[in-house]
């Protein structure tokens, strides 16, 4: 089945930007919408955003201006960049595969990967 | 920034049932489906509920999941010491997704 794995520096500095890949073993990302969502330690989850696998995207609003989710389909991967980071920007990152019946607007998440822990921090 | 309403905590003895709710807008529960994530400690979330009251294959069917009107529940019957975690709602909400405040479940 499909399992998806986040790499990417832990810590980056204030001020910089934050780019985490995400890459989908077990399947095609082809013909699927993908997704970013982070949870600062011990608060909730938040999502960021997603990317069909032909590159549109949709953002958090409040999130929106520092933003930018990619994807590469030659090598089963999809990117998530972050500018401007603050420390308010700490959390694990998780990446998830869409899943939908009527569109992505009635999707669920599943699977997610195993998430990665990311400090914002001088 | 959430717009999904959850009690901070729910707790019960095992086998007892604990009911979990989510309360949201014509915007967001009202127009849309709700999914319900399961987080065991130090891992990442699970899908636990899908479609309003779906069970994805390996998901015991002691959870339920209903929806009416702006609002959700999530029903975990026989309560075991295993389903100590936390617990989110979800839905899209115009174009963009919103989780739930989480609740912790604590089996006593």
């Amino acid at each position: 089945q499909v399992q998806l794995q986040e790499s990417g520096p832990g810590l980056v500095k204030p001020s910089e930007t934050l780019s985490l890949t995400c890459t989908v073993s077990g399947g095609s990302i082809s013909s699927y919408y993908w997704s970013w969502i982070r949870q600062p330690p011990g608060k909730g989850l938040e999502w960021i955003g997603y990317i069909y696998y032909s590159g549109s995207t949709n953002y958090n609003p409040s999130l929106k201006s520092r933003v930018t989710i990619s994807v590469d389909t030659s090598k089963n991967q999809f990117s998530l960049k972050l500018s401007s980071v603050t420390a308010a920007d700490t959390a694990v990152y998780y990446c998830a595969k869409m899943n939908t019946w009527f569109g992505e607007l009635s999707a669920w998440f599943d699977p997610w990967g195993q998430g990665t822990l990311v400090t914002v921090s001088s | 920034q959430s717009v999904l309403t959850q009690p901070p905590s729910a707790s019960g003895t095992p086998g007892q049932r604990v009911t979990i709710s989510c309360s949201g807008s014509s915007s967001n529960i009202g127009s849309n489906t709700v999914n319900w994530y399961q987080q065991l400690p130090g891992t990442a979330p699970k899908l636990l509920i899908y479609s309003n009251n779906q069970r994805p294959s390996g998901v015991p069917d002691r959870f339920s999941g209903s929806k009416s009107g702006t609002s959700a529940s999530l029903a975990i019957s026989g309560l075991q010491s295993e389903d100590e975690a936390d617990y989110y709602c979800a839905a899209w909400d115009d174009s963009f997704h919103v989780f739930g405040t989480g609740t912790k479940v604590t089996v006593l």
